[in-house]
């Protein structure tokens, strides 16, 4: 069974900071690992989307990386500011399309101006 | 996100009602999701389809029931046999593997 792990729970950081955050995964075949955020009490935004043959992709201040053989993504955010203050979560999807997505519990992030 | 639709936002259900949670989507995306979202818990699944007239159990199914007879739909029934129903419920569609994009989500309560 996929089990996917995100730690710390919570992280607080002073505005401008780079940061990475972490997420491990026990099975190694995967079809793609995605990022997201969450503003309390919404839905989930979409960040990053990492095919299983992909190393990184990057938008804007977000770069995300991808090492199967090691089952770890991270998450680089760069100059961070009081707006990335949310909850990121990672997921990975098993092999098949379609298949379901196994999330982490998330990361909380705090922002300190 | 985008033409993912979850209504209502809040729902209130009393002891032993059944209660139906609407996801409707604009994407025409073959896969749609439910995922029940507890404080401290992470999101887990209950149901998924991959195709119209098609759907398997999650992780969670006890107590819940979907049907898929349109593309566009995937509605949530939470039954009087779900114990615990009090929770934050999130929808998600996608297509072919590629990105999986989410409701806004309905907080369910119990009174």
């Amino acid at each position: 069974k996929q089990e996917v792990t995100q730690i710390p729970a919570a992280l607080s950081v002073p505005e401008g900071e780079n940061l990475v955050l972490n997420c491990s995964f026990t099975d190694s075949a995967i079809y793609n690992l995605q990022w997201f955020r969450q503003d309390p009490g919404k839905g989930l935004t979409s960040l990053l989307l990492i095919q299983s043959s992909q190393r990184e992709q990057t938008s804007g201040r977000l770069n995300a990386s991808l090492d199967k053989s090691s089952g770890r993504s991270t998450l680089y955010i760069a100059a961070s500011q009081p707006g990335d203050s949310a909850t990121y979560l990672c997921a990975v999807t098993r092999t098949g399309a379609n298949s379901k997505l196994t999330f982490g519990k998330g990361i909380t992030l705090s922002v300190r101006p | 996100d985008g033409g993912i639709t979850q209504s209502p936002k809040y729902l209130f259900r009393k002891e032993g009602q059944n209660v139906t949670l609407s996801c409707e989507q604009n994407l025409n995306h073959d896969a749609m999701y439910w995922y029940r979202q507890d404080p401290g818990q992470g999101l887990r699944l209950i149901y998924y389809s991959q195709i119209v007239n098609d759907f398997q159990k999650g992780d969670i199914a006890e107590g819940y029931s979907v049907s898929r007879e349109k593309k566009e739909s995937f509605p949530l029934t939470v039954t009087s046999a779900q114990k615990n129903p009090t929770a934050f419920y999130l929808c998600a569609v996608r297509d072919r593997g590629t990105e999986a994009f989410f409701g806004q989500g309905t907080r369910l309560t119990v009174v």
